[in-house]
């Protein structure tokens, strides 16, 4: 089983500034890494899959990078709405998620 | 608009049996590959099965040969048998599509609740 592992758990963060979450996979994935958000009593919603690419409706301050071990999901500038749970995932053998980082209001 | 809305969930002893259902809309089941995932309370997610568009069904070890998942296309429908549940199967049970050209999961329902307790 691939391991997700994402950094840090919690991350405090003022509106207007960038956060900037990592995932680590415990073996090479490729770009088969999804990103979504998650906010209380909601289902998940798809942010970014092929390790970069925004589904649809995304706004552009979300952004993904990385490929094969390490990942990146960057919100360019917060907004109130993206304070949310957030959780990698990988597709390239199965499905597994990262444990999810929060980020929450400094 | 595609929808996709499960049922079936609730309180059930330990050692017992529920069915969830997803019912889907604004696309065919049969043409996608649907996933279930579940979240127990304050947790992340947990990937539990899938069902290819040709038909073939896969389960996470933690479920597999307890747990049956299955598609009614006439009525669009995609089922969850759950046996012999456990208290560790406590869960959001979601279903979930997978996107066209991706295994991302690209539309989620709002979920079902699984309790098992005595």
């Amino acid at each position: 089983e691939i391991v997700m592992t994402q950094s840090p758990a919690t991350l405090s963060v003022s509106p207007g500034e960038r956060a900037t979450l990592s995932c680590r996979a415990s073996q090479s994935v490729s770009s088969n890494l999804a990103w979504y958000q998650q906010k209380p009593g909601q289902a998940p919603r798809l942010l970014i899959y092929g390790a970069s690419t925004r589904a649809t409706g995304i706004p552009a301050r979300f952004s993904g990078s990385g490929s094969a071990t390490e990942f990146t999901l960057t919100i360019s500038s917060l907004q109130s709405e993206d304070f949310a749970i957030y959780y990698c995932q990988q597709y390239h053998n199965w499905w597994t998620f990262g444990q999810g980082t929060k980020v929450e209001i400094k | 608009e595609v929808q996709l809305v499960e049922s079936g969930g609730g309180l059930i002893q330990p050692g017992g049996s529920l069915r969830l259902s997803c019912a889907a809309s604004g696309f065919t089941v049969s043409s996608n590959n649907i996933n279930w995932v579940r979240q127990a309370p304050g947790k992340g997610l947990e990937w539990v099965s899938v069902i290819y568009s040709g038909g073939s069904t896969y389960y996470a070890d933690s479920v597999k040969g307890r747990f049956t998942i299955s598609r009614d296309n006439s009525k669009n429908t995609l089922d969850l048998q759950m046996n012999t549940l456990r208290a560790e199967d406590t869960a959001m049970y979601y279903c979930a599509k997978s996107a066209g050209g991706s295994y991302a999961f690209d539309y989620w329902g709002q979920g079902t609740l699984v309790t098992v307790s005595s």
